[in-house]
């Protein structure tokens, strides 16, 4: 246990809709890192945020969106959910954006879309 | 574009087994390389990696970098069933984020 949670555990939704993850990250941790994956592949970069701001953004759409609140959890917010969203929603919390800090992951969110 | 090769795909070996994953890299301003351990949701930290030839040990795993060849090995000696998982290698580069292979599923059958 990493002491980072992630909530719902799972969600069925359908093609259109809207969703809202949510993680809590590791006591003491300030950062918080998304990470989509899809089956059969491997954990891929959405974006992180440092200190309620965002902190870089991987490759994906502006419907892709999240915030953090000042204790550090963090949502991650879907808009206009496609087939291809369903995948397993992976957060991470660490002590800084910095490499030499562990990330440490939470047990996800498996979404699917119908 | 940063890129992260993992092999094999998959893997079967019986309890006992020597197995060696493989983790290719070709990414700008290399910083560190990482193993993760994958069951059934959360990735969970088995080693970081960012000098060339020195190995890191823990119990039965073993992994060393090699920054000349841009790759990185992942060896589990004495397989047990519950090693069966799979196995993430992911590279940071300096100022962007982790990029992750496919990984390799490794099955341990008894």
């Amino acid at each position: 246990e990493t002491g980072v949670t992630q909530s719902p555990t799972h969600l069925i939704k359908t093609r259109g809709q809207q969703v809202t993850l949510r993680c809590s990250s590791q006591s003491g941790h300030n950062t918080v890192s998304w990470y989509q994956q899809a089956l059969g592949q491997g954990p891929q970069f959405i974006f992180q945020y440092y200190r309620e701001e965002e902190n870089g953004r991987g490759n994906f759409p502006p419907r892709f969106s999240g915030l953090q609140f000042p204790n550090y959890s963090s949502e991650l917010n879907v808009n206009a959910l496609e087939l291809d969203d369903s995948a397993l929603y992976l957060c991470a919390s660490s002590a800084s954006g910095r490499a030499e800090e562990t990330q440490y992951f939470g047990p996800g969110t498996r979404l699917l879309v119908l | 574009e940063d890129k992260v090769v993992q092999s094999p795909l998959s893997l079967v070996v019986h309890e006992g087994d020597t197995v060696t994953l493989n983790c290719s890299y070709e990414v700008t301003n290399f910083r560190s390389l990482l193993w993760y351990k994958q069951e059934k949701k959360a990735p969970t930290f088995l080693f970081m990696l960012t000098s060339s030839g020195i190995e890191k040990k823990s119990g039965r795993l073993s992994s060393i970098l090699d920054k000349k060849e841009l790759s990185s090995i992942l060896n589990i000696t004495a397989t047990q069933t519950g090693d069966s998982a799979i196995y993430l290698c992911a590279v940071e580069a300096y100022n962007t984020p982790l990029v992750f292979g496919k990984g390799t599923r490794l099955s341990v059958i008894a």
